[in-house]
């Protein structure tokens, strides 16, 4: 079975401040996908990243970054020096290479005041 | 390019009634999903397909049912529409399993 967690339901913080969501997933495959998208107030979702379970590089874009590590089955995004236009809601999800199904987390609410 | 298309955007129905969301792709992506968003939860998935001809269910597929008989288009259907199936559906596509999937607007849907 597949499953994503994603144990902060909501975070607040003071623009300019870092902010690091959590994920942590389960699945038996060897060979697997991770995700990450944004779900702005208008409610698009937005694709941020994908990762496969083979590269454990830690990636950047700009103010993005997202570290993987297998060994406590995590794929933790952070937001450096937040601004208000982060604020959305941020998803995680998951597909085994042998499975069909994109699960996802039930998603962190994250608000960035001014 | 238009994408992800959804339709209705927006739509209510009375318990009972049925109806059938709309979603095409093009962007000749074999893989297609159905998800519903209940108001601050996250997406749930209801079927999938990975190819023309084939479909599968996902984690909540009761009261729903879909087919993909093109590329293109996936519909779900709601027969028998309960209060519980009020939420916003998205439909999403992917080029393969290991691709990211790209989303539709959204349906909003109420059951009165």
């Amino acid at each position: 079975a597949q499953k994503v967690t994603q144990a902060q339901t909501e975070i607040s913080v003071v623009e300019k401040e870092d902010v690091t969501l959590d994920c942590v997933y389960e699945t038996r495959d060897t060979t697997y996908y991770l995700f990450w998208y944004k779900q702005p107030p208008s409610g698009e979702l937005v694709f941020l990243i994908r990762r496969n379970s083979f590269d454990e590089q830690n990636e950047i874009s700009g103010r993005y970054s997202w570290n993987f590590q297998k060994s406590t089955s995590s794929f933790n995004f952070t937001i450096t020096a937040s601004q208000v236009v982060d604020s959305a809601v941020y998803f995680c999800a998951l597909k085994g290479h042998n499975t069909d199904k994109l699960i996802f987390g039930t998603g962190t609410r994250l608000q960035v005041f001014p | 390019n238009a994408g992800v298309t959804q339709t209705p955007k927006f739509r209510i129905l009375k318990i009972g009634q049925s109806m059938t969301l709309q979603c095409t792709q093009d962007m000749n992506h074999n893989y297609m999903y159905w998800y519903r968003q209940d108001p601050g939860m996250g997406l749930k998935l209801i079927y999938y397909s990975v190819g023309a001809g084939i479909t599968d269910k996902g984690e909540v597929p009761n009261g729903y049912n879909v087919s993909r008989s093109t590329t293109e288009d996936f519909p779900l259907r709601l027969e028998l529409a309960a209060p519980s199936q009020t939420s916003v559906y998205f439909c999403a596509s992917s080029y393969g399993g290991s691709a990211e999937a790209f989303f539709g607007q959204g349906t909003r849907l109420t059951v009165v």
